[in-house]
């Protein structure tokens, strides 16, 4: 199973973009990239997916690299309710084609003032 | 579509009573997870369906904890007896094609 790395930790000032770096050396070709974030005790919400490129939407941008062995969430404008454990996942594909997502421990972004 | 629906929210029980929790997953999705999360061990997988037959219950952590799902719109977990050492929030998500939805957890506390 590919496994990921994240910072621990992570500060950004409101309003400015919000960069979250993950590594995922040992993904393997079919394996896509999933980021998902859980604000306080919520359950977790998913943010954003990809395989091999780019992809933008209304909460966020992903880019992967062209090894595909990191990746880093995008959030353009970050606010106060964006503080949250952000988690980079590689979808885990299993015997049968049937497929699971694993957390990390994840990234705890704090926004602030 | 009101999203993955839990219940019970917060459950306070005795150790050696028996608790089941219950999920409603979004309608048309065919992967059920359930999942626990700990301060100490995080985000655990507990067990996984697809179109209702469980496929991997390799993090059930004992035979304390049972899955079923009965059917498309309905799955419990239950564990009998309970002990202090299994409170934790408790999470049900639902998926098709990958993209997992949680529910709002069910929070269990086992005195």
């Amino acid at each position: 199973d590919a496994k990921t790395t994240q910072p621990p930790s992570m500060d950004c000032a409101e309003g400015r973009a919000a960069n979250l770096p993950c590594n995922h050396s040992t993904i393997s070709g079919n394996e896509y990239v999933y980021w998902y974030r859980q604000i306080h005790s919520q359950g977790p919400q998913y943010i954003i997916h990809g395989l091999k490129n780019n992809e933008t939407n209304e909460m966020a941008s992903l880019i992967i690299t062209e090894d595909r062995k990191s990746s880093t969430l995008i959030l353009p404008h970050a606010t106060l309710r964006d503080t949250a454990v952000y988690y980079c996942i590689v979808r885990v594909l299993v015997s049968g084609g049937y497929n699971k997502l694993i957390f990390g421990a994840g990234t705890r972004l704090a926004v602030h003032p | 579509d009101a999203g993955v629906i839990q219940s019970p929210r917060h459950e306070v029980t005795e150790m050696g009573q028996e608790v089941t929790l219950r999920c409603k997953p979004i309608s048309g999705h065919d992967y059920l997870f359930w999942y626990r999360q700990t301060m100490m061990r995080g985000l655990e997988l507990l067990i996984y369906f697809n179109n209702n037959v469980p496929i991997d219950d390799s993090g059930m952590p004992e035979d304390r904890f049972s899955a079923k799902m009965p059917n498309a719109s309905f799955s419990t977990l239950k564990i009998q007896p309970s002990e202090p050492r299994d409170s934790a929030v408790y999470f049900c998500a639902s998926s098709k094609r990958g993209q997992g939805f949680f529910g709002e957890g069910s929070r269990l506390t086992v005195l």
